[in-house]
């Protein structure tokens, strides 16, 4: 039982560059989420699913976009990548008591 | 708007004397409570969480968390600080389907 995996854990991005952020979870969650975590101001829900097919917007959506074709599987794609998006991004499930969070993806945009 | 507040950036306390982390939220319905802890590095770990019931639940490594509805509030306390407990604190509120965090508090405790 591996619970919530994030790949890559480091990643450093050009300008203008897209990536996609991978998470998988083995628990059968529903619910999943991408948050990203800045200095200061905690963490922000960027987009959240509340099962295979259905998508939703969180607080800081603008550049990212996510699917979730299978209860597993919440990639996070980064469109065009900007410096402002450089962060520790986040992703949990949830089966809606609590969280398990992935370890991180410390994402460096230059 | 809902939100979820830690008035406190930074609290220090010395090993030994009893810690309190304070949250507050503003959030409608009957929200769950959690309290998250997460160290240098780290993922977020779960520590506790508030459904309904007894105000005062407890969780993982001698943390308990004290519900008071009348003052939105929701602080984590452990009656005897540790090193090892030095960490940055999360709270977080669910409301509908979304998960809403504070900002965190930094957690110093001197040895």
């Amino acid at each position: 039982n591996a619970g919530v995996t994030q790949t890559p854990k480091f990643q450093v991005l050009k300008t203008g560059q897209s990536m996609t952020l991978q998470c998988a979870q083995d628990m059968n969650h529903e619910y999943m989420s991408w948050y990203r975590q800045d200095p200061g101001m905690g963490l922000r829900l960027i987009h959240y699913s509340v099962g295979a097919g259905i998508t939703d917007q969180g607080e800081v959506p603008n550049g990212y976009n996510v699917s979730r074709s299978t209860t597993e599987d919440f990639p996070l794609r980064l469109l065009s990548a900007a410096p402002s998006q450089t962060s520790v991004y986040f992703c949990a499930s949830s089966y809606g008591e609590g969280y398990t969070f992935g370890s991180g993806t410390r994402l460096t945009v230059v | 708007a809902q939100s979820v507040a830690q008035p406190e950036d930074q609290v220090n306390v010395a090993e030994g004397n009893p810690l309190t982390v304070k949250c507050t939220y503003s959030v409608s319905g009957n929200p769950y409570l959690f309290w998250y802890v997460q160290y240098p590095n780290r993922g977020l770990q779960f520590l506790l969480k508030y459904i309904t019931g007894d105000n005062l639940v407890k969780g993982s490594y001698g943390f308990e968390a004290e519900f008071n509805k009348s003052q939105t509030s929701f602080h984590l306390k452990k009656p005897s600080a540790l090193v090892s407990d030095s960490a940055l604190y999360f709270c977080a509120v669910t409301s509908y389907d979304k998960v809403i965090f504070g900002p965190g508090t930094s957690l110093s405790v001197i040895p």
